[in-house]
């Protein structure tokens, strides 16, 4: 198994531009997520979704938009790209398997992309 | 909403100390509450997994206790090695499918 992969690694925008940034799992996972790290600082959830199909908002979703089509792919889509979006984006994905009990799961990470907004 | 906050926010120590991370949390109602590791350009790797019934977790030479009452969480490592080097990030779960992380302690283990 890849895992979790996204692509690109690393991208530069100037402002106002537009791009989507791809997360793909070969896990078989029903839940997948989108986090912002800023330097120094923790992971910000910006969107999630439980199952192809269904997504929600998390603490940062404005200036966001994501879909899912498939169990395998979230890509995130940025429409007007601003500096404020300068950040390492992570997508993480999870089982949300009947057999374990509620909070016995864990989360795993891509590697990151890397955006600069100029 | 669930703050979550980690002291020290670096660390520097010579190679063979014991170490003590200390991660607080403002809400006590988790699911649970993970350490992940996390190196240079990299993702996330997850280390331990304390469910909010349990009180510890420990893998190898990690050993991580949750508190649930006074919101506070320690991660122990052992015998620490230069390639413990790294950012240690905690994160609480809480409803809505949601992890709440602290800013993390960026560890220099040296030889």
């Amino acid at each position: 198994n890849a895992g979790v992969t996204q692509t690109p690694k690393f991208r530069i925008l100037k402002i106002g531009q537009s791009m989507t940034l791809q997360c793909t799992q070969d896990m078989n996972h029903n839940y997948m997520y989108w986090y912002r790290q800023d330097p120094g600082m923790g992971l910000k959830l910006i969107y999630y979704s439980v199952g192809a199909g269904i997504t929600d908002k998390g603490e940062v979703p404005n200036g966001y938009n994501v879909s899912r089509s498939t169990t395998e792919d979230f890509p995130l889509r940025l429409e007007l790209a601003a500096p404020s979006q300068t950040s390492v984006y992570f997508c993480a994905s999870r089982i949300r398997d009947r057999g374990l009990l509620e909070g016995q799961e864990t989360q795993y990470f891509g590697p990151g992309t890397r955006l600069l907004v100029l | 909403k669930q703050e979550v906050t980690q002291i020290p926010a670096a660390l520097s120590v010579p190679e063979g100390e014991n170490l003590v991370l200390n991660c607080s949390f403002t809400d006590s109602a988790i699911y649970n509450l993970q350490w992940f590791r996390q190196d240079p350009g990299k993702g996330l790797t997850s280390l331990l997994l304390i469910q909010s019934s349990q009180r510890e977790q420990t893998s190898g030479r990690l050993n991580a206790s949750l508190d649930k009452s006074s919101g506070r969480s320690t991660l122990y490592i052992a015998a620490s090695q230069p390639g413990d080097s790294a950012t240690y990030l905690c994160a609480a779960r809480g409803g809505y499918n949601k992890l709440i992380f602290g800013a993390g302690t960026r560890l220099a283990v040296h030889p």
